[in-house]
């Protein structure tokens, strides 16, 4: 059984552009988190996802979206890239979103703004 | 808002050696608690969860224990080897999030 797969694994823009990550959860998840991983912030989360909907948001300015389809791939967008948006940003799913529910997570994909 | 604090912050012990891992959090209304394992470069590998309801986990050499009332959990890494070495993540669930601890980084020496 395949895990999550994130895309791309690394990624290197220009301040003020935007990107957009990739997710594509264990099949048969439905819930899709995401975390931006810093070496000053440690792991924060950003959003989940279940059955298309964002049912939560953590504390990250607009510029910072998601969707999920409805196979339960999930993506994620940064628009007006700064140079704090560097990060390793995760994407974890899990069957539902009970607390009984393990997360699993994907490699994750590497942003560097420069 | 929750906070999970993880001591120490790093580790050296030499192979063979068990590992005690502490990881404290200041909310307990949480649903589970997972370890993580996080290699360089790497996403993380889930370790053991525990459900809020239950005391302990094993599977292995690992065995961590909660103790939901104090705040506290440990792993515990039975014989440790150098493949073990890696930085070691809590997290405890909320209705919706995790919140991380920092991490212990675990170095095994051979």
């Amino acid at each position: 059984k395949a895990g999550v797969t994130q895309t791309p694994r690394y990624l290197i823009k220009t301040r003020g552009q935007q990107v957009t990550l990739s997710c594509s959860p264990i099949s048969g998840h439905r819930s899709v988190s995401w975390y931006q991983q810093t070496p000053g912030q440690g792991l924060q989360f950003l959003f989940e996802y279940f059955s298309e909907t964002q049912r939560n948001k953590g504390n990250f300015p607009g510029r910072f979206s998601g969707r999920q389809f409805s196979n339960s791939r999930s993506e994620m967008n940064v628009s007006t890239l700064e140079l704090g948006d560097s990060a390793l940003y995760l994407c974890a799913s899990s069957l539902g979103t009970t607390g009984g529910n393990i997360q699993y997570f994907g490699a994750g994909t590497r942003l560097s703004v420069l | 808002k929750q906070e999970v604090t993880q001591i120490p912050a790093a580790l050296s012990v030499p192979e063979g050696e068990n590992l005690v891992l502490n990881c404290s959090f200041t909310d307990s209304a949480i649903y589970n608690l997972q370890w993580f394992r996080q290699d360089p470069g790497k996403g993380l590998t889930s370790l053991l969860l525990i459900q809020s309801s239950q005391r302990e986990q094993t599977s292995g050499r690992l065995n961590a224990s909660l103790d939901k009332s104090s705040g506290r959990s440990t792993l515990y890494i039975a014989a440790s080897q150098p493949g073990d070495s890696a930085t070691y993540l809590c997290a405890v669930r909320d209705d919706y999030k995790l919140s991380f601890g920092a991490g212990t980084t675990v170095t095994v020496r051979a």
